[in-house]
């Protein structure tokens, strides 16, 4: 079964400094997408960015881009120029490829404040 | 933009009583979820819902727990006997199609407390 670890339960950043969330995960599939989700206190699940496991290249949202180690099975989230709205939580998810094995498996969260 | 709703926003039960969460997902996604979170703890999932059926679902989907599309649009979790322990976040979740790297969308949510 796949497993999502987020190690860090808490993060703090200066506004407008960057800060990095890290994840690791573990699968015996080649072929899956990970995906960063943002969780504000409404507790609305909103998608952050998404990643491709066949896809070398690292994904980039606007402030959000991800850096993605598919032999360290490790997809760390960076964001840049933090801004208060980016205060949430934030997890890691991990969706297989199989059309038939597709929920999501979820990290268990880092909570992130951001210092005006 | 489309999106997923539920309702009621937040459920109020009495320990062993029957409570229904609902939801409206994308119009033409084809696959429904559902999802749960006990405050402070990570999202799990439940179940998985496909073609009129259930496709998958996780050792917390009990016989006490079951789903329903009892029309074109709407998704239903049915909770039988809840328990203190069924306190949670229920979030539903819709996908257009599985193959392909699409999220799931998640609706707000469905905060349901047993007292």
């Amino acid at each position: 079964a796949q497993t999502v670890t987020q190690s860090q339960p808490e993060m703090s950043v200066q506004e407008a400094e960057t800060v990095t969330l890290s994840c690791t995960y573990d699968t015996s599939e080649s072929d899956y997408y990970l995906f960063w989700y943002k969780q504000p206190p409404s507790r609305q699940m909103i998608l952050v960015i998404r990643q491709e496991a066949y896809k070398q290249q690292n994904a980039t949202e606007n402030r959000f881009s991800v850096n993605f180690q598919k032999a360290a099975k490790s997809f760390s989230l960076k964001i840049s120029d933090s801004q208060l709205g980016d205060a949430a939580m934030y997890f890691c998810a991990y969706r297989s490829y199989r059309y038939n094995n597709n929920d999501m498996r979820f990290g268990a969260g880092t909570r992130l404040t951001v210092k005006p | 933009e489309p999106e997923v709703t539920q309702t009621p926003s937040h459920q109020v039960t009495q320990m062993g009583q029957e409570v229904i969460l609902r939801c409206v997902p994308i119009s033409n996604h084809l696959y429904f979820y559902w999802y749960r979170q006990i405050l402070g703890q990570k999202v799990e999932f439940l179940v998985s819902f496909y073609n009129n059926e259930i496709s998958e679902k996780s050792e917390i989907f009990d016989d006490r727990f079951s789903v329903e599309r009892p029309d074109g649009s709407n998704f239903t979790l049915k909770i039988r006997s809840t328990k203190l322990e069924d306190s949670a976040m229920y979030f539903c979740a819709s996908l257009e199609l599985a193959g392909g790297p699409r999220e799931q969308y998640f609706g707000p949510g469905t905060r349901l407390t047993v007292t």
